[in-house]
């Protein structure tokens, strides 16, 4: 099974801390995505990467950034935590494939609360 | 993205069958039906996709009308583990980006 693990389940941060999400894969995936999901806004893409070293801005990157330097592993990085960033975080994985990106695998989610 | 409208919530007996409705009325040619569910504090979870034809694998069916104007999941035997939310998504295949609306609510009940 592809498995798409998360670094917490929950975390409980500062207003003004540096915060690091990390996620790793083990399907040997060339894509990796970073999303926020809230309520009443669904799911939104914050950033992705298609190979090691390689990024792309989502929809709302503002506030954050991405480090990948190794495939299985894609970190979303908070550098000063502010309240309106408390959500659930959800990592995924898919392989890159032309014609059909087919299906993304998520993990558990890391619910963030800032205070 | 072509937009997708779902029912907000429906309910199906354990054992019997789920058909969940999404319409997608403006879908384009070169777009895909998707869809995920999200079981309650786990991340959301690939279910079935299509183009025009029917598609079924391990976990359900996804029939497609012949105008692509709309779609219908099935569970074929619903259990108390498939309740979760459901989403239907209408995208191109190349486009990386998942996008969720809210979604319909299905409880199984006993």
């Amino acid at each position: 099974d592809v498995k798409v693990t998360q670094s917490s389940r929950y975390l409980v941060k500062r207003t003004g801390e540096k915060v690091f999400l990390e996620c790793v894969q083990d399907m040997d995936h060339e894509n990796m995505f970073w999303y926020r999901q809230d309520p009443g806004l669904g799911l939104r893409l914050i950033y992705f990467s298609y190979d090691v070293k390689m990024k792309e801005k989502g929809d709302i990157p503002e506030g954050y950034s991405v480090s990948r330097e190794k495939k299985e592993r894609f970190s979303l990085i908070l550098e000063s935590a502010s309240t309106n960033q408390t959500s659930m975080y959800l990592c995924a994985s898919s392989f890159l494939r032309r014609g059909d990106v087919g299906e993304q695998f998520f993990g558990p989610g890391t619910r963030l609360t800032v205070l | 993205d072509a937009k997708t409208t779902q029912p907000t919530s429906m309910d199906c007996a354990e054992g019997r069958a789920a058909n969940l409705p999404c319409n997608h009325s403006t879908i384009s040619g070169n777009e895909y039906v998707y869809w995920y569910r999200q079981i309650h504090s786990q991340g959301p979870q690939y279910i079935i996709h299509g183009l025009k034809n029917n598609e079924t694998n391990e976990m359900a069916s996804l029939i497609i009308t012949e105008d692509r104007k709309s779609s219908t999941l099935i569970l074929p035997h619903a259990t108390l583990r498939d309740t979760a939310v459901y989403y239907c998504i209408v995208r191109v295949a190349i486009d990386y980006k998942l996008s969720f609306g809210a979604g319909t609510t299905v409880t199984v009940r006993a």
